[in-house]
């Protein structure tokens, strides 16, 4: 099976950096995902590891470390719109398929 | 692209009856996922299919549920008979291939009394 932890709610300031963990076990592994979804709305996908090592993608990277079953999401310069649930997903030995984390809330405040 | 198109948006039906959710994926994507997300459960997969075969159903809850691909542009979800604790948003999502991200749909908010 699959277990993935991530805080349940976060808060920042507008401007800052906000650093968002994830850690996984699985039974195998595929790949992580990192997904925002904003209130009511469905998620959409910000970035893929499957190597370790940082992914940057404008304000926001994405690290993996599989050894420790660790990855973060790191959003830079926060503005208020990236205030949303960001999701860690994990693709498993069943490399169809990914399972989600419950998700960090984050409120960015001005 | 118009992205994944799901139908309907909102669903509110009594106890009992039988409920279709549909999806039309983005052309060219192998993979349809069916998901459905509650505060308690959170995201949940239901069921996956690859170039339109089931390849995992596992997280289909029951036999109420079922789910069909006939063709590589459509698929549906029913629930038969529906139950208040169905009572969820539930998610289509595609992707191109296995490493690829996924691209949701807006989901259907499906309300059982």
């Amino acid at each position: 099976g699959q277990n993935i932890d991530q805080p349940t709610e976060m808060t920042a300031t507008e401007g800052a950096i906000v650093q968002i963990n994830c850690t996984y076990q699985t039974s195998g592994f595929n790949g992580l995902f990192w997904y925002q979804q904003h209130a009511g709305e469905a998620p959409t996908f910000l970035s893929y590891n499957v190597l370790d090592g940082l992914e940057e993608k404008g304000r926001f990277s994405s690290f993996l470390s599989r050894s420790k079953g660790y990855s973060y999401l790191l959003l830079k310069e926060l503005q208020m719109k990236d205030s949303a649930s960001y999701l860690c997903a994990v693709r498993g030995e069943n490399a169809g398929k990914s399972t989600f984390g419950d998700g960090t809330t984050l409120t960015v405040k001005p | 692209d118009a992205g994944v198109i799901q139908s309907p948006r909102h669903e509110v039906t009594e106890m009992g009856q039988e409920v279709t959710l549909r999806c039309k994926p983005i052309s060219g994507h192998d993979y349809l996922f069916w998901y459905r997300q509650t505060m308690m459960r959170g995201l949940e997969l239901l069921i996956y299919f690859n170039n339109n075969v089931p390849i995992d159903d596992s997280g289909m809850p029951e036999d109420r549920f079922s789910a069909k691909m006939p063709n590589a542009s459509f698929s549906t979800l029913k629930i038969q008979p529906s139950e208040p604790r169905d009572s969820a948003v539930y998610f289509c999502a595609s992707s191109r291939q296995a490493n690829y991200g996924y691209t949701f749909g807006s989901g259907t908010r499906l309300t059982v009394v």
